[in-house]
C-alpha cells in the first residue's frame, strides 16, 4: 500500500521561510507532487519532482530524495495569502490500470502578520 | 481557457438514495479522475477515465461508478448512499495519463443525512 506522512499544522510569520516535509512508503513511485488548497477551494498544482534534487518555481521550491523516500516543499517570503493546506502526493507508475495520486493528510499552514 | 467545472456545488441526499455528480474537464484534457475528500483529510482516489473507459480504480465499492463522454466530460454516480459518503468530491483532469500535474475543480460538497 501507499502511505505519506506530513505534519498536520505549521505556523510562520509573514516574510519568513517555511519547510513542509513529506515522507512516503509506497509500493510504486513515479514522482512526488505538491498541491495547495485554500478552504473551500480546489487543490492547485504547485510542483512535481520525478528525479532527486531541487525544483524552483518562484517563491516555492520542492525537493526530492528517492533513496530516503523524502521530500519537502519550501515556501519563501511568506505572504498572508499562502495560508492554506498543502498536500504531498505520490504518483503511481503508469500502467494499464491508470495512474493515480495518493495524497498525504495535508499540512495546514497559518501565516501570521 | 476554462478550468474544470463541477456541478452541483452542494447537495443534500438521504441515506439509501442515489446521486450523480458532473464534471467538465479543462479544454484539451482527455483524462478525468475522481477523488473523495473527507473533512480535514487528503483526497482519496476513486477512479480514472481515459478515452471513455475506466482504467484505474481505488479502494471504493462497486456502488461508485462513472462515465466519460466523447467530449471528455464525466459523471460520478453513487448508489445506496451511506452516511460515510458525506464528503467533498473532486474531479481532476489532465492532458493524458503522463501529465505532471492535474487540474482540479472546486468540488461538490455532498451531505448524506
Amino acid at each position: 500500500g501507499q502511505s505519506l506522512e506530513q505534519p498536520s499544522e505549521v505556523t510562520a510569520v509573514e516574510g519568513a521561510i517555511v519547510q513542509i516535509n513529506c515522507t512516503y512508503q509506497t509500493s510504486g513511485f513515479y514522482g512526488l507532487s505538491w498541491y495547495q488548497q485554500h478552504d473551500g477551494g480546489a487543490p492547485t498544482f504547485l510542483s512535481y519532482n520525478a528525479l532527486d534534487g531541487l525544483e524552483e518555481t518562484g517563491r516555492f521550491s520542492s525537493f526530492l530524495s528517492r533513496s530516503d523516500s523524502y521530500g519537502y516543499l519550501l515556501l519563501q517570503e511568506l505572504q498572508m495569502k499562502d495560508s492554506a493546506s498543502y498536500f504531498c502526493a505520490v504518483r503511481d507508475p503508469p500502467r494499464d490500470a491508470g495512474n493515480m495520486l495518493t495524497f498525504g493528510g495535508g499540512t495546514r499552514l497559518m501565516v501570521k502578520p | 481557457e476554462t478550468g474544470v467545472t463541477q456541478s452541483p456545488t452542494h447537495l443534500i441526499k438521504t441515506r439509501g438514495q442515489q446521486v450523480t455528480l458532473r464534471c467538465s474537464s479543462q479544454s484539451g484534457h482527455n483524462t478525468v479522475s475522481w477523488y473523495q475528500q473527507a473533512l480535514g483529510q487528503g483526497p482519496q482516489f476513486i477512479f480514472q477515465y481515459y478515452r471513455e473507459e475506466e482504467n484505474g480504480r481505488g479502494n471504493f465499492p462497486p456502488r461508485f461508478s462513472g462515465l466519460q463522454f466523447p467530449n471528455y466530460s464525466s459523471e460520478l454516480n453513487v448508489n445506496a448512499l451511506e452516511l460515510d459518503d458525506s464528503a467533498l468530491y473532486l474531479c481532476a483532469s489532465s492532458a493524458g495519463q503522463g501529465a505532471r500535474g492535474y487540474t482540479f475543480g472546486s468540488g461538490t460538497r455532498l451531505t448524506v443525512v
